[in-house]
């Protein structure tokens, strides 16, 4: 079983450029979710999603935009790359509100 | 935003020794789960904890859901060196969707 698959597990941009991060799970999970992992922050939620055609903002959104046209896919895009966006960022997904998050092997990104 | 207070920020144990961690809110919640992060990886579910007051085992580890809801814990016992990694609480409130993590609290185990 696939799980939760990021890609690219790395990416490295100059300020400004824009870029899409993919998400996917095979699991047939209605709710996903996109964290940041910074050192000394733990995990923030920026986004995520409870179905398809419905998505929020979590805890740190700005500058990240996610859309959610099917039960698989929950896309992150980054419309112009800041240095503060440099992270380690993680997909979720799981059943309804059990709160028990599987979590993809993340994606590192670097702004330069 | 809204995050988990963990305590301590980092260990350095010898193997054998037990291990003890916690997660505080000013806020109550209704799920308190804990994960553990292996290096480039993705965090894992350890334990899931649903009724406050609830001491829950998987293994070497226990959790426990505080009384108050704002808290909660997590014990090692006789650590071995594959417990290395970063252990992170996460809550959850009541009818509500997201899930809010700790900053973490880095584990290394000696031999």
């Amino acid at each position: 079983n696939a799980g939760v698959t990021q890609t690219p597990k790395f990416q490295v941009l100059k300020t400004g450029q824009s870029m899409t991060l993919q998400c996917a799970q095979d699991m047939n999970h209605e709710y996903m979710s996109w964290y940041r992992q910074d050192p000394g922050m733990g995990l923030r939620l920026i986004h995520y999603s409870v179905g398809a055609g419905i998505t929020d903002q979590g805890e740190v959104p700005n500058g990240y935009n996610v859309s959610r046209s099917t039960t698989e896919d929950f896309p992150l895009r980054l419309l112009s790359a800041a240095p503060s966006q440099t992270s380690v960022y993680f997909c979720a997904s799981s059943t309804p509100i059990t709160g028990e998050l599987f979590f993809g092997e993340g994606s590192r990104l670097t702004v330069l | 935003g809204q995050q988990l207070n963990q305590s301590p920020q980092s260990m350095f144990i010898q193997e054998g020794e037990d291990v003890s961690m916690n997660c505080t809110s000013s806020s109550i919640f209704n799920t308190w789960l804990w994960y553990k992060q292996d290096p480039g990886e993705g965090p894992v579910l350890l334990i899931a904890l649903y009724k406050a007051g609830e001491l829950t085992s998987n293994g070497r580890l226990t959790a426990q859901f505080g009384i108050t809801r704002k808290d909660s814990f997590l014990n090692i016992s006789a650590s071995i060196p594959s417990d290395v990694g970063i252990y992170f609480c996460a809550g959850q409130r009541y009818n509500t969707d997201k899930l809010i993590f700790g900053t973490g609290t880095r584990l290394q185990v000696f031999p």
